[in-house]
């Protein structure tokens, strides 16, 4: 199994850019999160969907911030538009049917806005 | 929210050494997992362990979940297992959503 892919992985961009970020979940995985690593606040769940639905979006920063999963193999995460304080590193996870199972990561995007 | 606390927050170590690395949860979970985030910043998993434990390799973890904490132990630690370790949680119930602890910074000296 290729694991969780995410696109790119190195992203530089000016402020006020819009910004998309992209992954693809393990197959046959059906929930799906995005998280969002900084120095100050660590690592922290923005979004996640399950069978392609979003479940709870109560960690996303703000309105700039928006989350697609339009079908079980893809998602996209997009900030419009970016400021400084949006760089971080961006992971994408997935993990199996039910609450009792484990979330693979993928390698994550990092996201320097200037 | 569910509070996760790990300590120490740094050790460094020679290698060939063994270490314990804890993690304090404050709440029922159905989920705990353990990562180590190596120098890349890849976030690799090393163990699934709401209860129990397991060994793999040099590595081992036991989670007391009526007690709510958990051990990973390194032993005979390699500079390659210099990095990040982090322990998440997720609530019992229905919300699968990984509360993270701060991570504990492992350095291994050759």
């Amino acid at each position: 199994d290729a694991g969780v892919i995410q696109s790119p992985r190195h992203e530089v961009t000016e402020m006020g850019q819009e910004v998309t970020l992209r992954c693809k979940p393990i197959s046959g995985h059906n929930s799906l999160f995005w998280y969002r690593q900084t120095m100050m606040r660590g690592l922290e769940l923005l979004i996640y969907f399950n069978n392609n639905v979003p479940i709870d979006d109560s960690g996303m920063p703000e309105d700039r911030f928006s989350a697609k999963m339009p079908n079980a193999s893809f998602s996209t995460l997009k900030i419009q538009p970016s400021e400084p304080r949006d760089s971080a590193v961006y992971f994408c996870a997935s993990k199996g049917q039910g609450t009792a199972y484990e979330q693979y990561f993928g390698p994550g995007t990092r996201l320097t806005v200037t | 929210g569910i509070q996760v606390e790990q300590s120490p927050p740094d050790l460094i170590l020679q290698e060939g050494a063994n270490s314990t690395l804890r993690c304090n949860f404050s709440d029922s979970v159905n989920n705990l997992q353990w990562f180590h985030q190596n120098p890349w910043g890849q976030l690799i998993n090393l163990f699934y362990i709401p209860s129990g434990t397991k060994q793999n390799g040099r590595l081992s973890a036991t989670t007391v979940a009526t007690e709510r904490y958990s051990l990973l132990y390194i032993s005979s630690s390699q500079t390659t297992d210099s990095g990040v370790y982090f322990c998440a949680v997720a609530l019992t119930g229905a919300n699968s959503k990984l509360t993270f602890g701060k991570g504990i910074t492992l350095s291994v000296r050759p």
